[in-house]
């Protein structure tokens, strides 16, 4: 079964400064999907960027990039320039590549960030 | 694009009665829909897998006579708790697999999530 760990409960970060969240997975398929959610103190949960495992090349998006580590199953998060709006909690989330339409996501226990002015 | 509606956002029910919380795809064909349930500052938990004219499939641990999901349409799939009790109280959130683009999987959308409180 696969399983997807967030090490970190709680971070912090100045306004504008950089901060990176950890990720790891287990996992004995070759085919899968990351994704990065946010869920603001609204709740709606927010895509903030996914990861194919066959490309090598890490996502971006705007100030948002990841570090992908297949060998390591690592798949960390890195914030620039952070933002009072990026105050949320963050989760890393697994999906297989072989459960077509049906595959589900899987979640880590999240990681609360604060960003502060 | 890929918008999912959930409804009610919140709501207060006595025990013992039933609750139905809805969740449409608005500008696309779902033929599988996810609920989960999450508890205050935990993660989401999957609680079933709902497949549009079939039965839904339940995560290990979960009533299905507790929580009835009906799935009838492409569009739309409901969650009922029956006879709540104060420990259904929590927060519910539908998932569903938007549509891919450009043969990338476009990755999941989220409804707003339903608050149940029951007292």
């Amino acid at each position: 079964a696969q399983t997807v760990t967030q090490s970190q409960p709680e971070m912090s970060v100045q306004e504008a400064e950089t901060v990176t969240l950890s990720c790891t997975y287990d996992t004995s398929e070759n085919n899968y999907y990351l994704f990065w959610y946010k869920q603001p103190p609204s709740r709606q949960m927010i895509l903030v960027i996914r990861q194919e495992a066959y490309k090598q090349q890490n996502a971006t998006e705007n100030r948002f990039s990841v570090n992908f580590q297949k060998a390591a199953k690592s798949f960390s998060l890195k914030i620039s320039d952070s933002q009072l709006g990026d105050t949320a909690m963050y989760f890393c989330a697994f999906m297989s590549g072989y459960g077509g339409s049906q595959g589900n996501l899987i979640f880590g226990k999240g990681t609360k960030l604060s960003v502060k002015p | 694009g890929a918008v999912v509606s959930q409804h009610p956002s919140w709501v207060i029910c006595k025990s013992g009665t039933s609750v139905k919380i809805e969740c449409r795809s608005l500008d696309f064909q779902a033929t599988t829909m996810f609920w989960y349930r999450q508890f205050p500052k935990q993660s989401l938990m999957l609680m079933a897998t709902s497949n549009e004219g079939s039965k839904a499939t339940y995560e290990q641990g979960v009533e299905k006579d507790k929580f009835l999901i009906n799935h009838a349409s492409l569009t739309l799939s409901t969650l009922t708790v029956t006879s709540a009790h104060p420990e259904d109280s929590s927060f519910y959130i539908c998932s569903a697999r938007a549509p891919r683009r450009g043969g990338i999987g476009y990755g999941y959308t989220f409804g707003s999530g339903t608050r149940l409180t029951v007292v």
